[in-house]
């Protein structure tokens, strides 16, 4: 089974930081790397496919980017909105496999 | 609009079955594959199991995998998971998923979810 890694596990920061996530898998999943957001008591919701692809709807200070076994998700300017926790998951190889997840608090 | 909604969790106990659904309105069905994630309280997603449009290929996480069964009706537009054997550590609430493709993998994601059915197993 392919493991999702992410780091850090919590973070805490100001409204208007940059803010990086990162994801790692124990193997290469060339770009099959989703990241989704989720709110307290709410299913998650999906911000980028492909590593690097913005779904539609999700404000562009959100970006993807990595390949083969290093991923990135970075929020340009964080908002009070943006406040979540973020999961990574790969769909290379099942099982579907997601990250443990970064919780972004409020500084 | 997209809807899936969930439905049939409950208080179980251990050794025991139980049997989510979920319902899909506002695309067509059978042209995705469709999957199960589970939450335990307070922890991280975790992929429980997945059927292609039309059944041909299905996958289960190693937790679940020989106790838990998927299906789908494509004419009744419903997904279910049959849940045998429950265990306390399958306690979550259980969400369903759609997948962009027809089959799941290779690059495809989950663009919408349920809001979940809570299982709790206990005696």
């Amino acid at each position: 089974d392919i493991q999702m890694t992410q780091s850090p596990s919590s973070l805490s920061a100001s409204v208007g930081d940059r803010v990086t996530i990162t994801c790692r898998a124990s193997q290469s999943i060339t770009n099959f790397l989703n990241w989704f957001q989720q709110k307290p008591g709410k299913a998650p919701k999906l911000l980028i496919y492909s590593a690097s692809s913005l779904q539609s709807g999700v404000p562009s200070r959100f970006s993807g980017s990595g390949s083969g076994t290093d991923f990135t998700l970075t929020i340009s300017s964080l908002q009070p909105e943006d406040f979540a926790t973020y999961y990574c998951q790969q769909t290379y190889s099942p099982p579907l496999t997601f990250g443990g997840g970064t919780k972004v608090e409020i500084k | 609009e997209v809807q899936l909604v969930e439905s049939g969790g409950g208080l179980v106990q251990p050794g025991r079955s139980l049997r989510l659904s979920c319902a899909a309105s506002g695309f067509t069905f059978d042209d995705y594959a469709m999957h199960w994630v589970r939450q335990a309280p307070g922890k991280g997603l975790e992929w429980v199991s997945g059927i292609s449009w039309n059944s041909g290929s299905i996958g289960y996480g190693d937790s679940v995998k020989g106790r838990f069964t998927i299906s789908r009706d494509n004419a009744k537009n419903s997904l279910h998971l049959q849940m045998n054997s429950l265990r306390p550590e399958d306690t979550a609430l259980y969400y369903c998923a759609k997948d962009i493709a027809l089959v799941s993998g290779s690059g495809s994601y989950f663009d919408y979810w349920g809001q979940g059915t809570l299982v709790t197993v206990s005696s």
